[in-house]
């Protein structure tokens, strides 16, 4: 089947700076993506989403980019703080509800 | 709301034995997801459920797995026999569905180890 990936499997970053994780996908019929956050013992928590139809969508302090071209999603996390470190997934799905895994980026925030 | 609920949160278990797996998903989500989770194989969608009718089951790995969601609020995830393999982490999602919601709400995961 098809793969999302993460190009990365870890990011250290220090408090209060930004934060870039990336993830390639696949399959270029995908059109709705989904970033999760994931910290120790518990579930995967959302984050934001965005769908094919976007190249951007902002929230608070993240912002999710599409690029279709490259079939390239990334997460930018602003001023970077000691709660969010974790390991970020990013999922995809094309019409249904069968979403797709990455591998999972962890980030360590340094104070 | 108190989110996607998950029973136990822990199972230590022997080889051969019978484990079932409980969750009570989001009132209103009409979607629900069981899903695994390993170091070597990521998240790994096992099934999922439309109105309590069972959509995909092809992610489940074998015969001995087994999910069942009786009504709106409730589905198990029975192994029979276990096996020190199926030792993961466990979850339950719930979705609401419908165009624009297909976001998945996580529980919290049963830690399941065979030994």
């Amino acid at each position: 089947g098809e793969s999302v990936g993460l190009h990365l499997p870890t990011l250290s970053v220090q408090e209060g700076d930004n934060s870039i994780i990336n993830c390639a996908y696949s399959n270029s019929a995908s059109d709705y993506f989904i970033w999760y956050k994931q910290e120790s013992g518990k579930g995967p928590q959302f984050i934001i989403d965005i769908r094919s139809n976007m190249d951007k969508r902002q929230g608070q302090r993240v912002t999710v980019l599409l690029n279709k071209t490259v079939k390239h999603l990334s997460l930018q996390i602003a001023a970077t703080q000691p709660g969010d470190s974790a390991v970020y997934f990013c999922a995809e799905t094309h019409n249904d509800y069968k979403l797709s895994f990455g591998a999972g980026t962890t980030v360590t925030v340094r104070a | 709301d108190a989110g996607v609920i998950q029973s136990p949160r822990h199972e230590v278990t022997e080889m051969g034995q019978e484990v079932t797996l409980r969750c009570k998903p989001i009132s209103g989500h009409d979607y629900l997801f069981w899903y695994r989770q390993t170091m070597m194989r990521g998240l790994e969608l096992l099934i999922y459920f439309n109105n309590n009718v069972p959509i995909d089951d092809s992610g489940m790995p074998e015969d001995r797995f087994s999910a069942k969601m009786p009504n709106a609020s409730f589905s198990t995830l029975k192994i029979q026999p276990s096996e020190p393999r199926d030792s993961a982490v466990y979850f339950c999602a719930s979705s609401p569905g419908g165009a624009g919601t297909d976001t998945q709400y996580f529980g919290p995961g049963t830690r399941l180890t065979v030994l």
